[in-house]
């Protein structure tokens, strides 16, 4: 079944630049979804089709997506922003959605 | 607002069927495009997507779990009903339900956690 790969965890310094990788062979022709999950609560969408941030998500959070990776950017990582940080797309039929393996990032 | 609220048994015994009910509000499931899934996160660890339902009834299930899974709605009552048989200890999850519509998930409940335990 299909799978996209991430870090299992990235740290930085308040102020840094985080950056979360997600790979998928069929990312070249599916769009990479980014999924916010800070802990106890449900997961909050941070970018949608690849780069696009929905209303109300702080500009320092970008995405893009090159071949077969897709990258969520945190510019100027904030304390709030510690959280579990999931990719989601679909395989290359647009049938069966996948989440990614999930990265958490640590902001110390 | 759209809200999405998930219920059903906290605690099923193995070999049992899980049955969980999703009650939305702020939309209509009857809208083209317009779609409700499931998703569960055992603790601590990764998101796993489900199952979907659009609205014109077109179903899709996560492979690996495709022979376990049933996915209805009932438009008039704004519901969707996920179906789980042969419970086992390792489908203990938090299980949620989620508004898609133009690709992603952009509303979700608050999550339900189903226990599996004899």
């Amino acid at each position: 079944s299909y799978e996209l790969t991430q870090p299992p965890s990235v740290s930085v310094s308040p102020g840094q630049t985080a950056r979360i990788t997600c790979s998928g062979d069929a990312l070249p022709k599916k769009y990479a979804y980014w999924y916010q999950q800070k802990s106890g609560q449900a997961p909050v969408l941070v970018i949608y089709e690849d780069s696009k941030r929905p209303s109300g998500i702080p500009e320092r959070f970008s995405g893009s997506s090159s071949g077969t990776m897709a990258t969520l950017t945190i510019s100027g990582a904030q304390v709030e922003d510690e959280a579990d940080y999931y990719c989601y797309s679909t395989d290359s039929s647009g049938n069966h959605s996948v989440f990614g393996t999930g990265t958490k990032v640590t902001v110390l | 607002q759209i809200t999405l609220k998930e219920s059903g048994p906290t605690l099923v015994k193995p070999t049992q069927t899980l049955t969980l009910t999703c009650t939305f509000s702020g939309f209509s499931l009857s809208t083209s495009g317009v779609g409700v899934g499931w998703i569960r996160q055992p603790p601590g660890k990764a998101l796993e997507w489900l199952a979907l339902i659009y609205w014109n009834d077109d179903k899709r299930y996560s492979p690996s779990l495709k022979s376990r899974l049933t996915i209805t709605k009932d438009t008039s009552k704004n519901q969707v009903v996920l179906t789980m048989t042969n419970m086992d200890p390792v489908d203990t999850a938090t299980y949620y339900c989620a508004h898609r519509a133009r690709g992603s998930y952009n509303y979700w409940g608050q999550g339900t956690l189903v226990t599996v335990s004899s």
